[in-house]
């Protein structure tokens, strides 16, 4: 199967400027997430989709970030204005999720190779 | 905010040599995953271990969980050079009809040839 893909591999910015990431999961997934990685840290959830309705976005700053998922398939990411200290690995995934009728499962993340922002 | 506190934070052995990372973490989990990523790139997920299970082998993986410490362990047998990435620990837990997955803070391998 295809795996997750992101776009842009790179992106370097200035402050206040705006920036957006494309991904398109693997193809079936219900579940969509973007991670925040920080140098030397682990993925910190912004924003995980459920089909195209969010489910979890308490750690999203939603003062200058936002997200969305069409027709539950593609998601984009955007920050404006950026700041400093928004240079990250910003890194989609996606996963089964839960299974249907009741029952629940519980199916493993796939990542992309994510998009390194710089803020300058 | 990071569920689980890996440890050591790094961790250097020599090729053929056994890595045992630990992972601790707060709350309730339905089960408990381990992923890798090599630098640049995403996290592979390794293993998958459940709630109500205590050890869980793959290959030259063993995952043991502890839910009363709220701990778990990933041992890698024969590290090779290749196995030299960072480690991370993830806990899921399943409320109100969708997955809540949380990354610790990681473990970073040097397997030296």
């Amino acid at each position: 199967e295809a795996g997750v893909a992101q776009s842009p591999r790179y992106k370097i910015i200035e402050k206040r400027q705006s920036v957006a990431f494309w991904c398109n999961p693997i193809s079936g997934h219900a579940t969509l997430y973007w991670y925040q990685q920080i140098l030397g840290q682990g993925p910190k959830l912004l924003i995980q989709f459920q089909n195209n309705g969010v489910v979890d976005d308490s750690q999203l700053p939603k003062d200058r970030f936002s997200a969305e998922r069409l027709k539950g398939v593609d998601s984009t990411l955007k920050i404006q204005p950026a700041k400093l200290e928004d240079s990250a690995v910003y890194l989609c995934a996606s996963s089964l999720g839960l299974g249907q009728g009741g029952s629940s499962y519980n199916s493993p993340l796939h990542f992309g190779n994510g998009t390194r922002l710089t803020v300058t | 905010s990071q569920q689980g506190e890996e440890d050591p934070q790094a961790l250097s052995i020599q090729e053929g040599e056994n890595a045992t990372m630990n992972c601790s973490y707060k709350t309730s989990i339905n089960n408990l995953q381990w992923y890798r990523q090599n630098s640049g790139r995403g996290l592979v997920h390794l293993i998958l271990i459940r709630s109500n299970e205590r050890e869980k082998h793959s290959g030259r993986l063993r995952v043991t969980l502890d839910t009363s410490k709220k701990s778990s362990s990933l041992l890698i047998t024969a590290s090779r050079a290749a196995d030299t990435a960072s480690y991370f620990c993830a806990t899921v837990l399943n409320s109100g009809g969708y997955q809540k997955v949380t990354f610790g803070t990681g473990t970073k391998l040097q397997v030296i040839p």
